[in-house]
Order: C-alpha cells, then structure tokens, then sequence
C-alpha cells in the first residue's frame, strides 16, 4: 500500500527550463513534507520541505506548492541547471511518529545542457 | 556539520552469512533509522530507534533486527543473509524537536549477497 506515489519514474527537461517534479498521497494525516535528492552512490540529502498547514515554500531556485485538497504535491526548479540531475524522492510524515519518513519511489531528474 | 557514517560502501556476502551494518552519527542525534532502497520502490524504513536500546519496527523488518548500545551507533543485523536482501541500505539519523524533521543519512552500503 504506496502511501506516497511518485508516478513518474524519469523526467528530461532542457538546461534553464522549469523541472516539475509531482508527488501524491493517500493519507490525510501527514504533518510534513520533504523532498530529497538523491545522486548515485551517496546517501540522500534534504532539499526542501514543507508543513501541512501551508501551500508553498521556497528556498532560491526551488519551490514546493501543497494542494491539500488534491493531495498533491510538487517541486518547482527554475532555473534548472545540469548538476540538479539526480533522483528526487518526496517524503511524508505521519502525525505523531516522531519523525518517521515514508517516501515515494523517487523520480530521477535529467537536464540536458 | 552533521556526519553520518556507514561501515563499508560496498559489502558482498553470502547466503546464510550473518552480516552487520554498523551506523554512527556525530550529531547527537537521538533518533536514527535504516532504509533500504530498491529501483521503483523507493526507500523502505526497516528499522528505527528513538533512543539507546530502543528499537522499534519498521515497514520491512522482517529477515532484519538492529541494536542500539550507544547514541550514536545503529547496527544493522542480517541473521541469515538471503539474495532477496541484495540492496543498497541507508542509514539516517535526526533530532527530536527538529522544525523540519530533516534527516541526516549517511552514504549507502551497497550490499550483494550470493
């Protein structure tokens, strides 16, 4: 049972373009959201996050929009760039699980100079 | 900087070995995890820890158990490793009361069992 779903597996995008990377979840009861990148043979690092109770937040060239209604959520990258080719995973925490992740199976960005 | 170092990059083992995954974070952390990640399914929690000599069960724990003798070390056990366990596994460790409930992983132990 995929409590968060990341639909698409791979996304090619053109260098100084936006990357859209989307996510969905099931579960209402979620406090927060993450998004990891992910480059291959390293571990995981946090990029952006977001709390339920807002609809955006942005960090530079990165924003993340919550549609509560629709549960779903997305990653803006504007511009982006080469080196933000990697695997991008959204995370969802659970209310009172003090801090366990469950994480979507990841959709792996390529920019094309 | 918060540090999270995993025992081996790559490990190759096989059937029926018994085989440790040792974590250590320098963060103080009280909360560490393990994952193992697999193509199209993403990272799959195992097992985590909220403190010493606390465990509890993950989404996938069966086959695994872990110990937690100190803060800043998590151990990963495999009792008897089976192919199925071929994986890449992720430590990851996080403050309680974080805002943001970042978590800190370490590099991946690509594991291969034969």
């Amino acid at each position: 049972d995929q409590q968060v779903k990341q639909n698409s597996p791979s996304l090619s995008v053109q260098e100084g373009r936006i990357s859209i990377l989307n996510c969905d979840y099931t579960n209402s009861m979620f406090d927060y959201f993450l998004w990891y990148k992910k480059y291959p043979a390293e571990g995981p690092t946090f990029l952006i996050s977001i709390s339920s109770i807002k609809d955006k937040n942005e960090d530079g060239r990165f924003t993340v929009f919550l549609n509560k209604s629709a549960k779903h959520l997305s990653l803006h990258i504007v511009p982006s760039q080469p080196g933000d080719s990697a695997v991008y995973f959204c995370a969802a925490i659970p209310y009172n699980q003090g801090g366990k992740l469950i994480f979507g199976q990841g959709t792996e960005l390529s920019v094309k100079p | 900087d918060v540090k999270v170092t995993q025992s081996s990059r790559y490990l190759v083992k096989r059937t029926g070995e018994k085989v440790f995954l040792e974590c250590v974070q320098d963060m103080d952390h009280e909360n560490m995890f393990w994952y193992r990640q697999d193509p199209g399914l993403g990272l799959r929690l195992i097992y985590f820890s909220y403190d010493v000599k606390m465990k509890e069960k993950g989404d996938i724990p069966e086959g695994y158990s872990v110990s937690r003798e100190k803060k800043e070390r998590f151990s990963l056990i495999l009792e008897s490793a089976s192919t199925n366990q071929t994986s890449m596994y992720l430590c990851a460790s996080t403050s309680t009361g974080t805002d943001s409930y970042e978590q800190y992983f370490g590099p991946g132990t690509r594991l291969t069992v034969t």
